[in-house]
């Protein structure tokens, strides 16, 4: 089964603009990750953030975890047609298990 | 490196018929762990080996699925028989010794079965 579940399914906009997608999930977690998938190719890692850690940022992405509400966000400032593509959270938590989530579809036009 | 390698990229089968997707880690990386994922469910974590010694396997459909790592190079996913519900992307991917460290994926296997 799934741990997480991002919010929005999908999310257009246009260059310029930020783009903020949201993750939660089910248990407690060591730590959670974001990735990228373009269409028909592998997932790309982008960030990792501790379960001790509140906010990251990486380049134009930040992300930010809660805790206490199991959640995450990402937000991609400044979007390019390039970032267009799909973002997915992942966890683990008691066992080695990486596991994804539903995913977000995000498309930027230029 | 060359990273995760998967083989084939692409696979048209007949139902019935025996399947079977390969995968190269990346050297030195103690995890290798098989994905499927379809529109209707997503990616879903199928096994997960370890130091070549499979720890979860609990993501396996079915019976039809069996998965084996002979050494720390190579590791195989076969489905038999075959049915078309088994039609998706599969993906490998490898991670260094410590759970929840960056996973690195293979390009994936289009799997179509007619």
């Amino acid at each position: 089964s799934q741990q997480g579940e991002e919010d929005p399914q999908a999310l257009s906009i246009q260059e310029g603009e930020n783009a903020t997608m949201n993750c939660s999930y089910k248990t407690s977690i060591n730590n959670l990750q974001w990735y990228r998938q373009n269409s028909g190719r592998g997932l790309v890692h982008l960030i990792l953030i501790r379960s001790n850690e509140r906010e990251k940022h990486s380049g134009r992405l930040r992300v930010t975890l809660d805790t206490s509400k199991k959640s995450s966000s990402l937000l991609i400032t400044a979007s390019r047609a390039a970032d267009t593509a799909s973002y997915f959270c992942a966890t683990s938590y008691n066992t080695d298990k990486l596991i994804f989530g539903t995913g977000t579809r995000l498309q930027v036009f230029p | 490196d060359a990273g995760v390698i998967q083989s084939p990229r692409h696979e048209v089968t007949e139902m019935g018929q025996e399947v079977t997707l390969r995968c190269k880690p990346i050297s030195g990386h103690d995890y290798l762990f098989w994905y499927r994922q379809t529109m209707m469910r997503g990616l879903e974590l199928l096994i997960y080996f370890n130091n070549n010694v499979p720890i979860d396997d609990s993501g396996m459909p079915e019976d039809r699925f069996s998965a084996k790592m002979p050494n720390a190079s190579f590791s195989t996913l076969k489905i038999q028989p075959s049915e078309p519900r088994d039609s998706a992307v599969y993906f490998c991917a490898s991670s260094l010794n410590r759970v929840g460290t960056e996973a690195f994926f293979g390009q994936g296997t289009r799997l179509t079965v007619v």
